[in-house]
């Protein structure tokens, strides 16, 4: 079983529309968590990041994350066809040394929003 | 400010032969991770390095092996290249901080290897 879920999608929907984003994960060691986006052939890019339990809004996006269920959500509103990439989970351990701060990441879900 | 940079973008190789790939990480940054991303999978922690030492490693094999300059670059050797090798190879940076709620990781655009 890997240490994070995450359905790979495809996931279509109409511009405009809320879409919703979910990774699960069994560390519960896991205490930061983040969410990047990845163009086709890019780079991941940082979206969302948050450590405590709860929601974090910036703009059209609202990171969710519940740690008594191991649960942790995205929420686009509004969306965009330039919207249209994978979205990837990431987490990792708390810690004050560097070396403990990898990320594990989910496989990534790959939204198409439609014009 | 220069974000995260990474070279070649492609890079095509046959198996047995090994390569170098570079990553020049964000200023103010001393600490450099690398991933390899497989198609269709989330990327996988290859090693950590922070002020050119090893910092952590995944469960990669000795064959990948790195090296950090005190101007905070970063390489990536892969010797005894296999077909499972071919991947998109990410360098991210984090500024180190000792406040681990702050050390966030900021990806370069990859380094897409081919093995034949």
């Amino acid at each position: 079983q890997k240490e994070v879920e995450q359905d790979p999608g495809p996931l279509s929907v109409p511009e405009g529309a809320i879409v919703s984003l979910n990774c699960t994960y069994s560390n519960s060691a896991f205490q930061y968590f983040m969410w990047y986006r990845q163009y086709s052939r890019k780079g991941p890019e940082l979206l969302m990041y948050t450590y405590s339990s709860g929601n974090k809004e910036d703009g059209r996006f609202t990171a969710q994350v519940d740690k008594s269920s191991k649960y942790i959500s995205l929420f686009i509103r509004d969306s965009q066809p330039s919207d249209s990439a994978t979205y990837l989970c990431a987490m990792r351990v708390a810690g004050s040394h560097t070396g403990r701060r990898a990320l594990t990441f989910g496989s990534g879900t790959r939204l198409q929003v439609q014009p | 400010e220069t974000g995260v940079t990474q070279s070649p973008t492609h890079l095509i190789k046959t198996r047995g032969q090994q390569v170098t790939l570079r990553c020049s990480s964000q200023s103010g940054h001393n600490t450099v991770s690398w991933y390899q991303q497989a198609l269709g999978q989330g990327p996988q922690f290859i090693f950590q390095y922070y002020r050119e030492e090893e910092n952590g490693r995944g469960n990669f094999p000795p064959r990948f092996s790195g090296l950090q300059f005190p101007n905070y670059s970063s390489e990536l050797n892969v010797n005894a290249l296999e077909l499972d090798d071919s991947a998109l190879y990410l360098c991210a940076s984090s500024p180190g901080l000792a406040g681990p709620s702050t050390d966030t990781q900021y990806f370069g655009p990859g380094t897409r290897l081919t093995v034949l």
